[in-house]
C-alpha cells in the first residue's frame, strides 16, 4: 500500500510569493495534519483536518491556510512568503477519528526554500 | 516554546550498547509518542504511550512515562548502526494540540 505522499519534493520561491503544498493520505485515512520543521529543530504543528473540517490549529499566522478535499487529500497554502518560512513541511495522516490522539504516518516532506 | 524538551541533544555510542533518551514536557497530556527521523526526512512512528500507562515495549524499544514528573524516557537496547537517527518525543494535549520536542541526535558507531 502507498504511504503518505507529498508534492512537490522541493520548491524554491522568492519573498512575497505564494506557495501551495499537496498531500495525499494513506488510503482509508480521513485525518491529515501539517507540520513545519525548521532546520535543526523539531516539527511544529500547523493544522489538523478531519472529514474536511479543521480540528486543530497551531500558533501560525493567518498567512498559513489549509483545506481538505472530499477524497481526503489536503493542501497547505502560504501567502506572502518570508525567508523564515524556509523549512521542511511535513504531512501526516491517521486512520481513525481520533486524529492527533493516534499514531500518525508521515510523508517524506516538501522542502521549501525562500530566497 | 515547544512543549517537549529532550536530553541529551546528542548521543554517541558503540554498536551493541544501550541508548537512553529523556523527554520532559510542561502540561497535562493524553498521550506521548516517540518518532525517529533519518536525515531530515519524514518521521517514523515508534511507540505511543497513553497517560494512564507507565511502561510499553516494542521489540528493542522500551518507553516509560511518569506523569507526576512530566517526563518520559526511550531506551533502545543492543543498538545497531541503523539506529542512527534523530529521535523526537511528541505530546498530545487534551486540547488537541500536538507538540514535538527538540530531539536527540543518536549516532551508533559500528
Amino acid at each position: 500500500d502507498a504511504g503518505v505522499t507529498q508534492s512537490p519534493t522541493h520548491l524554491i520561491k522568492t519573498r512575497g510569493q505564494h506557495v501551495t503544498l499537496r498531500c495525499s493520505p494513506i488510503s482509508g485515512h480521513k485525518s491529515v495534519s501539517w507540520y513545519q520543521q525548521v532546520l535543526g529543530q523539531g516539527p511544529q504543528f500547523i493544522f489538523q483536518y478531519y472529514e474536511k473540517e479543521e480540528r486543530g490549529r497551531g500558533n501560525f499566522p493567518d498567512r498559513f491556510s489549509a483545506r481538505q478535499f472530499p477524497n481526503y487529500s489536503s493542501e497547505l497554502n502560504v501567502n506572502a512568503l518570508l525567508l523564515g518560512d524556509s523549512a521542511l513541511y511535513l504531512c501526516a495522516s491517521t486512520g481513525g477519528g481520533q486524529g492527533l490522539q493516534e499514531t500518525q504516518y508521515f510523508g517524506p516532506g516538501t522542502r521549501l526554500l525562500v530566497l | 516554546s515547544q512543549q517537549g524538551e529532550e536530553d541529551p541533544q546528542a548521543l554517541s555510542i558503540q554498536e551493541g550498547e544501550n541508548a537512553t533518551m529523556n523527554c520532559s514536557y510542561k502540561t497535562s497530556i493524553n498521550n506521548l509518542q516517540w518518532y525517529r527521523q533519518n536525515s531530515g526526512r519524514g518521521l517514523v512512528h515508534l511507540i505511543l504511550i497513553r497517560s494512564n500507562e507507565r511502561e510499553k515495549h516494542s521489540g528493542r524499544l522500551r518507553v516509560t512515562l511518569d506523569t507526576s514528573k512530566k517526563s518520559s524516557s526511550l531506551l533502545i537496547t543492543a543498538s545497531r548502526a541503523a539506529d542512527t537517527a534523530s529521535y523526537f518525543c511528541a505530546t498530545v494535549t487534551k486540547g488537541n494540540q500536538f507538540y514535538f520536542g527538540t530531539g536527540t541526535s543518536l549516532t551508533v558507531i559500528p
